[in-house]
């Protein structure tokens, strides 16, 4: 049962577009929703996060819109640059995380 | 610079063969977790422990244990290594549930 599921599996832009990674969830329970950046060969790692008490959140290029009675949340990445070239996971948490399947984003200069 | 250690990138076993996968930490977490990567399912929680001799089962526990005898290390252990166990094995630690989870680079395991 996938209780976060994410869209598109993949995703190819050019240098200075705005890819936009989509998720959803149904557990009404969850009030934590980080994303998480991995490069290959790495381990994922936190790119940023948010409450449900707000409804986007922004940090550097990167912006989490979030929409609570839609229980959908997304990833926007301003000017994309080739070295945002990743897999992307959106996660949902009330006590342990949730990861959704992933997206591999590549960027082309 | 926080670091999350995992003892092997690759490993190669075969079937039926027990398997330890070790993990460390060096942030004083209380928090650590297993998971594991495979194409097209993302990450998938195996094992959790919220303090020292304490663990909760995750989303797929089937065919692992783990152990957590000091807060710096959690061992995943596959007791008969079975094919459907090859994959990418992740360690990560966080201090609370609501914090960062810190990952490890991972460990590649193929079961022949």
């Amino acid at each position: 049962q996938q209780q976060v599921k994410q869209s598109p599996q993949s995703l190819i832009v050019q240098k200075g577009g705005i890819p936009i990674i989509n998720c959803a969830y149904e557990n009404t329970a969850f009030d934590y929703f980080p994303w998480y950046q991995q490069f290959p060969g790495k381990g994922p790692a936190l790119l940023i996060a948010i409450r449900p008490d707000v409804s986007e959140k922004k940090e550097g290029r990167f912006t989490i819109s979030f929409n609570k009675s839609a229980k959908q949340f997304s990833l926007h990445i301003m000017d994309s640059q080739p070295g945002d070239s990743a897999t992307y996971f959106c996660a949902a948490s009330s006590h342990k995380l949730i990861f959704g399947t992933g997206t591999r984003l590549q960027v082309f200069p | 610079d926080v670091k999350v250690t995992q003892s092997s990138r690759y490993l190669v076993k075969r079937t039926g063969e027990k398997v330890f996968l070790e993990c460390v930490q060096d942030m004083d977490h209380e928090n650590m977790f297993w998971y594991r990567q495979d194409p097209g399912l993302g990450l998938r929680l195996i094992y959790f422990s919220y303090d020292v001799k304490m663990k909760e089962k995750g989303d797929i526990p089937e065919g692992y244990s783990v152990s957590r005898e000091k807060k710096e290390r959690f061992s995943l252990i596959l007791e008969s290594a079975s094919t459907n166990q090859t994959s990418m094995y992740l360690c990560a630690s966080s201090l609370g549930p609501y914090n960062e989870q810190f990952f490890g680079p991972g460990t590649r395991l193929t079961v022949l």
